[in-house]
């Protein structure tokens, strides 16, 4: 089974700043590479899906980047609406698998 | 607009069984590959099962394997989840979620509570 890691677990940040999680493979995952925003009590939902398409009407300041093994998420302007927990999946092979998440709350 | 909604949870003592139900709307049901994740309150997302679109073959974790059975009827566009033998361990929110093989998961339902409890 792929292996999936995140760094960090939880992210303290402030509106207007810019951030990066990380993800990892433990192995190649050939770009198939989604990463998910849920809010408490929510669906998680798609925001970046094959590393760096962004679902449509997910807002220009999410991006996604990387290959190989390694994955970043952006948010280049920290808004409001987007303290969140985020996840990223790898949909290359069976069992896909997601990472354990990354909290983003209020500085 | 696409959309799933599941029901079928409830409380369950460990060994029982449910079968939890996810109908899909907006989209054309049987062109695509279908899945169940689940969430343990207060913990991350953990992939459950999979099923092909009209080739249904399924998938599913280890942790499920043999006492779940994914399933899907493309008439009633809807998808299944029979649970048998549950444990403690099986308590958590299930959402169904569109998606596959290079395709990631969109959309997902609302998902439905599963607790396993005597």
């Amino acid at each position: 089974d792929i292996h999936m890691t995140q760094s960090p677990s939880t992210l303290s940040a402030s509106v207007g700043d810019r951030v990066t999680i990380t993800c990892r493979a433990s192995q190649s995952i050939n770009s198939w590479l989604a990463w998910y925003q849920q809010k408490p009590g929510k669906a998680p939902k798609v925001l970046i899906y094959k590393v760096s398409s962004p679902e449509s009407g997910v807002p220009s300041r999410f991006s996604g980047s990387g290959s190989g093994t390694e994955f970043t998420l952006t948010i280049s302007s920290l808004q409001p609406d987007d303290f969140a927990t985020y996840y990223c999946q790898q949909y290359d092979s069976y069992p896909f698998t997601f990472g354990p998440g990354t909290t983003v709350d209020i500085k | 607009e696409f959309q799933l909604l599941e029901s079928g949870g409830g409380l369950v003592q460990p060994g029982g069984s449910l079968r939890l139900s996810c109908v899909a709307s907006g989209f054309t049901f049987s062109t695509y590959a279908m899945a169940w994740v689940r969430q343990a309150p207060g913990k991350g997302l953990e992939w459950v099962s999979a099923i092909g679109g009209r080739t249904t073959g399924t998938r599913y974790a280890e942790s499920v394997k043999g006492r779940f059975t994914i399933s899907r009827d493309n008439s009633k566009n809807t998808l299944y989840l029979q649970m048998d033998s549950l444990r403690v361990e099986d308590t958590g929110i299930y959402y169904c979620a569109k998606g596959g093989l290079g395709f990631a998961y969109d959309p997902w339902g609302q998902g439905t509570l599963v607790t396993v409890s005597s």
